[in-house]
């Protein structure tokens, strides 16, 4: 167990819908990172926050959008969803959001399903 | 031309076979080297951290840095059922906070 935990577990829904997909970081870790791991993609960056602040963007969809808040959780928003959006999302945590030695820690992901 | 550069496999060897998985890259800016492993369904678990060049030794795992080659590579000794996973090498550089992951390798130790 990393101590990273997202929620939910699984999720199916229509296209054309919204979601919101959450993660808790480890206890002291003040970044948390966004991943999407689909079949053909690999594991895809998306968006990193450190201490509540955005740090780094990767390939977000402009329908994507997420926030980390005072308590440091962190919160993935999809709307208007496409079946292509189906794929397990990720969250990870490390200690400074970069640099030497910080290493990132994984949750055990939320599968999406778009119908 | 992708930066990082795995080949997804997927490999399969007997048990107690010498498992070799290997990533090539383009930046020559990245330092930190990572090696994750995946079960199925499961979040990356980090399994070796490397800084720049050279070798690491943890238990049955190592992992080597060739930086002048842009190639890495996790040894994986004595293999067995268990280490059944897909692997994952991660890089950043040195300022930056983007890792790149590579596409994974599925590897298959049958007993």
């Amino acid at each position: 167990d990393s101590g990273v935990t997202q929620t939910p577990k699984h999720l199916i829904t229509a296209t054309g819908q919204r979601v919101t997909l959450r993660c808790s970081p480890r206890s002291g870790d003040l970044s948390v990172y966004w991943y999407q791991q689909s079949l053909d993609q690999g594991l895809q960056f998306l968006i990193q926050y450190y201490n509540g602040e955005e740090r780094a963007k990767g390939n977000i969809l402009e329908r994507f959008s997420a926030q980390q808040f005072p308590d440091l959780h962190s919160e993935l928003n999809l709307s208007s969803l496409e079946l292509g959006d189906s794929a397990l999302y990720f969250c990870a945590s490390s200690v400074r959001g970069g640099g030497a030695e910080d290493t990132q820690y994984f949750g055990p992901g939320t599968r999406l399903t778009v119908l | 031309q992708k930066e990082v550069e795995q080949d997804p496999g997927p490999l399969s060897v007997p048990e107690g076979a010498i498992v070799s998985l290997n990533c090539t890259y383009s930046n020559s800016a990245f330092q930190y080297f990572m090696w994750y492993r995946q079960y199925s369904r499961k979040g990356p678990e980090l399994l070796m951290y490397t800084y720049s060049s050279g070798n690491k030794e943890d238990g049955r795992f190592t992992a080597q840095v060739d930086k002048s080659s842009k190639y890495i590579s996790l040894f994986i000794r004595d293999s067995q059922p268990s280490d059944s996973a897909t692997y994952l090498c991660a890089m950043r550089g040195t300022g930056g906070f983007k890792t790149i992951f590579g596409a994974g390798t599925r590897l298959f130790v049958k007993a």
